[in-house]
């Protein structure tokens, strides 16, 4: 089955803490997996994605195939970075599945 | 502005009145989608659209309908809204070729209640 399973609903942490919003994924084919975060009030964005390796925000995420997960971590969370996150994958054959999102809040 | 519009923002319904969300876009995408974004369900696929006059069913296509007759425009269409309907809903667009083709581009939502 095909499917991103991010455990926690909530996380809530205080400013400068380090934060890790974990998602775990079942496919069977070779994943490209994605982050995307939807600030309140604004639309859904995409933060970033595991093939360009890259640091947006601060974040980084490493696709670790064995484990099959796709952690978004940042060493020092701020308060703008509370949000909603979504862990996403997207199939060989297009298709995007999204996880259950986790709010992130950040408080001072 | 590269964006993908929806409308309305609010929208609040009977049982049975039929309503259509509205989904454009102006870059020129190949592909776009619907999603409700339900509390502990996040985001579910309910149609997407690979072209014009090509959809596809997505997750939880029960209950909608869609069209594609332009590339740039994907109506999302209750014809007899029940109050399990009543959600967030979000269009979204994409290109099918090239290397930023997975980046999906977002509208602001629709928030729907059906009484």
């Amino acid at each position: 089955a095909q499917r991103v399973t991010q455990p926690e609903k909530l996380l809530s942490v205080f400013k400068g803490a380090p934060v890790e919003l974990k998602c775990n994924y079942s496919y069977s084919g070779s994943p490209e997996l994605f982050w995307y975060v939807q600030y309140s009030r604004q639309r859904l964005q995409l933060l970033l994605r595991h093939i360009s390796r890259e640091s947006i925000k601060g974040f980084t995420a490493d696709l670790n195939k064995g484990e099959t997960s796709f952690h978004l971590k940042k060493p020092f969370a701020q308060e703008e970075d509370s949000a909603m996150y979504y862990c996403a994958l997207r199939t060989q054959g297009g298709k995007l599945i999204f996880g259950q999102g986790t709010e992130l809040s950040v408080k001072p | 502005e590269a964006q993908v519009t929806q409308n309305p923002r609010y929208l609040i319904t009977v049982t049975g009145k039929k309503l259509t969300v509205t989904c454009s876009q102006n870059m020129n995408h190949e592909y776009m989608s619907w999603y409700r974004q339900d509390p502990g369900l996040g985001l579910r696929q309910i149609y997407y659209s690979m072209n014009v006059e090509v959809t596809d069913k997505g997750d939880v296509p029960e209950g909608y309908k869609v069209s594609r007759k332009e590339k740039r425009n994907f109506p999302l269409i209750l014809e007899s809204p029940s109050p399990n309907q009543t959600s967030l809903y979000f269009c979204a667009s994409r290109r099918t070729e090239g290397v930023t083709n997975e980046k999906l581009f977002f509208g602001s939502g629709t928030q729907l209640s059906v009484l």
